[in-house]
């Protein structure tokens, strides 16, 4: 099956400025999560979806970062406006519902610097 | 106190030994439980899920997991120069799905 996919790979702006990424999950998987890894540190949820609702956003920034999975399916992540400390890569991860126990597959992620 | 706590090492072993990789969880109520490793420069590729007390074996791989003492464990037999990664302990709280990670130890297998 393919695998979660995510672009774009790198991505550089100023501070202030917006960015946006996607991620297509697997085929038919209805969670979808947003994951953001700093260097050096493990991965922390920002968002997690099932179908097109969500369930978790606890530890999303939300006065600056937005998400949205229209359809159930394609997800985007936004931040507006960037700060330095959003550098880091952003990861996108999808599982089925009866198969939640078995863990779930990352994207390839999205390394975005703030300058 | 973390939910997740791992030792960042760098945990150092020389080829062809066991690595042994800790972590430690808050909640009681966690009920599954994954090793995931992440090369440099990559994302995190999932290698091991435990669920009951005792152990798990998966080829050179054996997870350990203590309820009792809220520990999980990787073992890493004959661990090879291409096992050096930063080894992930994640950890499921709750009814839907959400994982928490720790921060990861680094193990470097010298030639």
């Amino acid at each position: 099956e393919a695998g979660v996919a995510q672009s774009p790979r790198y991505k550089i702006i100023e501070k202030r400025q917006s960015v946006a990424f996607w991620c297509n999950p697997i085929s038919g998987h209805a969670t979808l999560y947003w994951y953001q890894q700093i260097l050096g540190q493990g991965p922390k949820l920002l968002i997690q979806f099932q179908n097109n609702g969500v369930v978790d956003d606890s530890q999303l920034p939300k006065d600056r970062f937005s998400a949205e999975r229209l359809k159930g399916v394609d997800s985007t992540l936004k931040i507006q406006p960037a700060k330095l400390e959003d550098s880091a890569v952003y990861l996108c991860a999808s599982s089925s519902r009866d198969r939640a126990n078995y863990g779930y597959t990352f994207g390839s992620g999205t390394r975005l610097t703030v300058v | 106190q973390k939910e997740v706590e791992q030792n960042s090492g760098p945990l150092s072993v020389p080829e062809g030994a066991i690595a042994s990789l800790n972590c430690t969880y808050s909640d009681r109520g966690s009920q599954s439980f994954f090793w995931y490793r992440q090369y440099s420069g990559k994302s995190p590729e999932l290698i091991m899920s435990i669920y009951s007390n005792g152990d798990k074996e998966d080829g050179r791989f054996t997870a350990q997991l203590n309820k009792a003492s809220q520990y999980v464990s990787l073992l890493i037999r004959d661990s090879q120069p291409s096992d050096s990664a930063t080894y992930l302990c994640a950890v499921r709280v709750g009814g839907y799905q959400k994982v928490t990670f720790g921060t990861g130890t680094k193990l470097q297998v010298i030639p």
